[in-house]
């Protein structure tokens, strides 16, 4: 398994910032992801963290609005960029250990990002 | 989209009763994951079935799983305040955990 910790856990942010949320887990893991969930909806992945290349995005999200940093095998960052109140919601950091039996994916606690 | 479709979406019952949740899917997958959150924060696994089994057990949990109709269902049996939460399918296509896609969610409340 792993531990994985979110920084922070919560911020009311003003239209118009940017807001950087760091996820650290306590071993390498191969894949990395970053998840939304808006309020009262189900998880939809933003994009896949690759170590020393730029992000997946899935359709939908760019790398403009959602620029992503993976500088090692345990580190990664999202920034939400310009932001408005449409991106309230909660972002959620996971990883995937890959392999035999290992196909489940870890989760970190989550940034509840509410925009005013 | 693959999403799937969960149902009932909100689920309410009385602590010893048995609570069982529905998922269904669009097209072939490789296994299904059963995830808990509890009140917005991180997802947590529970059990994980895959595309050529047809049922799983896991202490208070059971999976099924029916490849032909693409659905499974989750049921948990003698529920207890604890397990109030919100319950997520999510499908895997590939077998390496590198894609997930999670249903829309079913909000179980266990009341005393």
């Amino acid at each position: 398994s792993a531990v994985i910790s979110q920084k922070p856990s919560r911020d009311i942010c003003q239209r118009g910032t940017s807001l950087t949320i760091q996820c650290q887990v306590d071993s390498q893991v191969t894949m990395m992801f970053w998840y939304r969930q808006q309020p009262g909806q189900s998880l939809t992945l933003i994009a896949t963290a690759n170590q020393g290349s730029e992000a997946t995005y899935e359709s939908g999200f760019v790398i403009d609005k959602f620029p992503i940093s993976r500088p090692n095998l345990t580190f990664s960052t999202l920034t939400v960029s310009n932001m408005s109140p449409e991106d309230s919601s909660i972002y959620l950091c996971s990883v995937g250990l890959g392999g035999q039996g290992k196909e489940t994916q870890y989760f970190g606690p989550g940034t509840r990002l509410l925009v005013l | 989209s693959q999403q799937g479709e969960e149902d009932p979406q909100a689920l309410s019952i009385q602590e010893g009763e048995n609570a069982t949740m529905n998922c269904s899917y669009k097209t072939s997958i490789n296994n299904l994951q059963w995830y808990r959150q509890n009140s917005g924060r991180g997802l947590v696994h529970l059990i994980l079935i895959r595309s050529n089994e047809r049922e799983k057990h896991s202490g208070r949990l059971r999976v099924t799983l029916d490849t032909s109709k693409k659905s499974s269902s989750l049921l948990i049996t003698a529920s207890r305040a604890a397990d109030t939460a919100s319950y997520f399918c999510a499908t895997d296509t590939t077998g390496t955990a590198s894609k997930l896609t999670f249903g829309t969610g079913t909000r179980l409340q266990v009341t005393l």
